[in-house]
């Protein structure tokens, strides 16, 4: 089975723009998480998706939304990019009666 | 929302067992202890979880103390390969979603 994959794998923006970060979880699996990890915070949860609908989310501002699609592919929007926004930002899929998290590799954003 | 305290680093020589603490103290009755790690430039992966008993897996073991407030991951015989930041996780019950709040955890350096 192919992993949880992530793309793009690094990404360069300048403040003030948006970007959008995608996630395809491993088939199958219908729960995909979303972290925020920077030096100074560590891994910080940022919302988790579940058939289509947000089951939870992180303590963020509104500049952070994402959604699922029917296949369960994740996509995650940043607006209006701030410095302190680069991170790398991980997805984790998990299948139905699992209690463990695959994590892909993350995608680096550098906001400039 | 994290609940767990950690060694921010601890070393080992190879080949030798590891022992790596956690406290968590206002675990609820129905927290799972999950145990992952993330090696350079990687995303996190799981390593091992319980609940009330010991566990064993391929890749390590989890002691949990009988009143369940704190917990020890064992690496049996550490490896270069070992060398990571592990991260000890209360995880809510699974019908409540997939969010993981992730401590600062603690690098283990291996030393050859």
């Amino acid at each position: 089975k192919a992993g949880v994959t992530q793309t793009p794998r690094y990404l360069i923006k300048t403040r003030g723009q948006q970007v959008t970060l995608s996630c395809s979880p491993i088939s199958g699996h219908r729960s995909v998480s979303w972290y925020q990890q920077t030096p100074g915070q560590g891994l910080q949860f940022l919302f988790e998706y579940f058939s289509e609908t947000q089951r939870n989310k992180g303590n963020f501002p509104g500049r952070f939304s994402g959604r699922q699609f029917s296949n369960s592919r994740s996509e995650m929007n940043v607006s209006t990019l701030e410095l302190g926004d680069s991170a790398l930002y991980l997805c984790a899929s998990s299948g139905l009666g699992q209690e463990t998290q695959y994590f892909g590799p993350g995608t680096r954003l550098l906001v400039l | 929302d994290a609940k767990t305290t950690q060694p921010n680093s601890m070393e080992s020589n190879e080949e030798e067992p590891v022992h790596l603490p956690c406290n968590h103290s206002t675990i609820s009755g129905t927290d799972y202890i999950h145990w992952y790690r993330q090696l350079p430039s990687q995303g996190p992966e799981y390593v091992i979880h319980g609940l009330t008993s010991n566990v064993n897996n391929r890749m390590a073991s989890l002691a949990i103390a009988e009143d369940r407030k704190s917990s020890t991951l064992i690496l049996h015989r550490a490896t270069l390969r070992d060398a990571a930041v592990y991260y000890c996780i209360l995880r809510p019950p699974r019908n409540t979603g997939n969010q993981f709040y992730f401590g600062t955890g603690t690098s283990l350096t291996v030393i050859p």
